[in-house]
């Protein structure tokens, strides 16, 4: 079975500060990654995703994740942290098709200015 | 990317009464959508995974006779919340996958129930 991991419910960072939110996952088979954002009564937005090829995936909003297939972790980065930044971030993964996701707990981000 | 709407984006109603919440891909045919259900500051819980013309797959512990799912096109999919309770309270979102964007799932922005 799919499982993945936020093992931070908090991170808190000062604002210009560089950003990290950690994720970890368990899957049988090559792992789709996401990165996904969620602010107060909104529904998701997509952030970026690993698929295949280079392992550091750029995406929306400055932020980038580099998959790492030795230590199953797929941790979302940014240079410089913005107040705007402030949300919760799910990390999601599915193995292909038309799969559904599985989702983390979600990791709670708040940039301090 | 991708367009999902969901509607309504909020509702009140009374228990006992029933709920439909229609889910859309505005810009592309979603072969399959899915149906999550997010309770406060927690995560999405996967309810319900529908094709388009087919019966619903829901996960275990849903209830298919009280969330009931339809996806009779490739643009539309509808969950109606039956006989709804308290309980049923929550944040449902669901989320959209096909065409050109194989492995992504765009998501709706989420349909506030609150039951009295």
């Amino acid at each position: 079975a799919q499982s993945v991991a936020q093992p931070e419910d908090q991170v808190n960072v000062a604002e210009g500060n560089p950003l990290t939110v950690k994720c970890t996952y368990s899957v049988s088979g090559n792992p789709y990654l996401f990165w996904y954002v969620q602010y107060p009564n909104r529904g998701l937005q997509f952030l970026l995703k690993y698929i295949t090829g280079d392992n550091l995936v750029k995406g929306s909003y400055g932020f980038e994740a580099e998959f790492n297939k030795s230590q199953t972790s797929f941790h979302l980065k940014k240079p410089s942290a913005l107040v705007s930044d402030s949300a919760l971030y799910f990390c999601a993964v599915r193995v292909g098709g038309n799969t559904p996701l599985v989702f983390g707990k979600g990791t709670r981000l708040s940039v301090i200015a | 990317g991708a367009v999902v709407s969901q509607h309504p984006s909020w509702v009140i109603c009374k228990s006992g009464t029933s709920v439909k919440i229609e889910c859309r891909s505005l810009d592309f045919q979603a072969t399959t959508m899915f149906w999550y259900r997010q309770f406060p500051k927690q995560s999405l819980m996967l309810m319900a995974t529908s094709n388009e013309g087919s019966k619903a797959t829901y996960e275990q512990g849903v209830e298919k006779d009280k969330f009931l799912i339809n996806h009779a096109s490739l643009t539309l999919s509808t969950l109606t919340v039956t006989s709804a309770h308290p309980e049923d309270s929550s944040f449902y979102i669901c989320s959209a996958s096909g065409g050109s964007q194989y492995n992504e799932q765009f998501f709706g922005p989420g349909t506030r129930l609150t039951v009295l």
